[in-house]
Formats: structure tokens, sequence, C-alpha cells
């Protein structure tokens, strides 16, 4: 069975400095895997996704994430955060495109300045 | 982008009443739209699929009488909950899945915030 597990419920880090969120996955079979960003009391959106291609996928707001098949990892990094990057981060895997989306337990960003 | 909607955004009813939630596309069809269920400082759970013009799928413990999923169209899907207690207050999320160029990904609407006293 699949599973998602973010080693970090909470990451503190101030305004510029660099941050990875760490996300490891279990799976017996290929999978595609996500990070969506969650502001207080929204939705979530998309930030980046690995379908297949390049290990490393990028968002347009500066973060990164690099697929590690050998350790199942997936982490998010951004060399200099935003006081606006404050949110919880949520990373998922799935099966198949646009199915079933299996999510860890977040972690929770807060940038000080 | 694809946009979903949700409403109402937030809804406080009163113990053994039920709650509709509607889920909308509003620039896309979607076949398949999931109905998630996050309480506070936790993660997304599925909690069924629901499927256009059949009845909706439910995860493993998840009570599909209690929780009552209507795909009538291509881009509405409900969520209702019946006769509502207080621990089925939650942020309830659903997703639209759109089939896109580089293949299919699920949008996800704002969530509605259910508080049942």
């Amino acid at each position: 069975a699949q599973s998602v597990t973010q080693l970090d419920s909470q990451v503190p880090v101030f305004e510029e400095a660099p941050v990875e969120l760490r996300c490891n996955y279990s799976s017996s079979v290929s999978v595609y895997l996500f990070w969506y960003v969650q502001y207080p009391n929204q939705g979530l959106q998309l930030l980046l996704k690995y379908l297949s291609g390049s290990t490393l996928v990028e968002s347009i707001n500066g973060f990164e994430a690099e697929f590690n098949k050998s350790q199942t990892s997936f982490h998010l990094r951004k060399p200099s955060v935003h006081i606006s990057d404050t949110a919880e981060y949520f990373c998922a895997v799935s099966y198949n495109q646009g199915g079933k989306l299996i999510f860890g337990q977040g972690t929770e960003l807060s940038v000080k300045p | 982008g694809a946009v979903v909607s949700q409403h109402p955004s937030w809804v406080i009813c009163k113990s053994g009443t039920s709650v509709k939630i509607e889920c909308r596309s509003l620039d896309f069809q979607a076949t398949t739209m999931f109905w998630y269920r996050q309480f506070p400082k936790q993660s997304l759970m599925l909690m069924a699929t629901s499927n256009e013009g059949s009845k909706a799928t439910y995860e493993q413990g998840v009570e599909k009488d209690k929780f009552l999923i209507n795909h009538a169209s291509l881009t509405l899907s409900t969520l209702t909950v019946t006769s509502a207690h207080p621990e089925d207050s939650s942020f309830y999320i659903c997703s639209a899945r759109v089939q896109g160029t580089s293949g299919s990904e699920q949008y996800f609407g704002p969530g509605t915030r259910l508080t049942v006293t």
C-alpha cells in the first residue's frame, strides 16, 4: 500500500533563508508525486508535480523538488523564502495521473521577518 | 486555469440536521470529482470518488448512508451530510479531475467549513 510521510510537522525559518521540506513515500509500483500548498482557510493549490522525465521539477515561484527513486523521496526546497510563503505544504502520491491522491501529514512552514 | 467552486464556504448547523455542500467545475466538465475531509491541523483524507451518472465509490470506513454523494451533471457534485453530529465538524474539500494535454490533473475547490453545534 502507498503511504506518504512528511517528517517535519512544523518548520520555522527566517525570511530569505533556505528551506527544505521533506517527503518520503512507500510504494511497490511507480507513482506520480505532487506538492500542494494550502493557505489558511483555503483549498489546495498545486505547487509542482513529477510525472516522468527530469527528476528535478520547478514551480513558478522559486520552489523545486527532486524525485529520488532510490531514497523514495521528493523533498521540496527553496533557496530564499518570503513571508508570503507561510502556509501548509502537503506532499501527495498517486498511482495514476488525476487519480486518487494520498496525502502526507502536512508541514507548516512559518517564515519570520 | 481550471476553477472549482464550493458552496457554501462555511455553514453552521444544529445536531441532527442535514447539510448539502456543492462542488462545481466552472469552466470545464469533470466526469470525476473527489471529496476530502480535513480536521484541524491534519491532512486531507479521501472520503469518496464521485463519478458522473453512477454511484460514488467510498473509501473504507466512510459511511455512504451518512455522506450522500450525487454527481448529477458534468459540472456539479454534491455532498450531503445527513443527521450531522458535532464529530462531523470539519473542513470539506472537493476536487475535480480535468484532462489536459500533458495528462489529467486534479483541481481543488476552496473548501467548506462545517460546524455542527
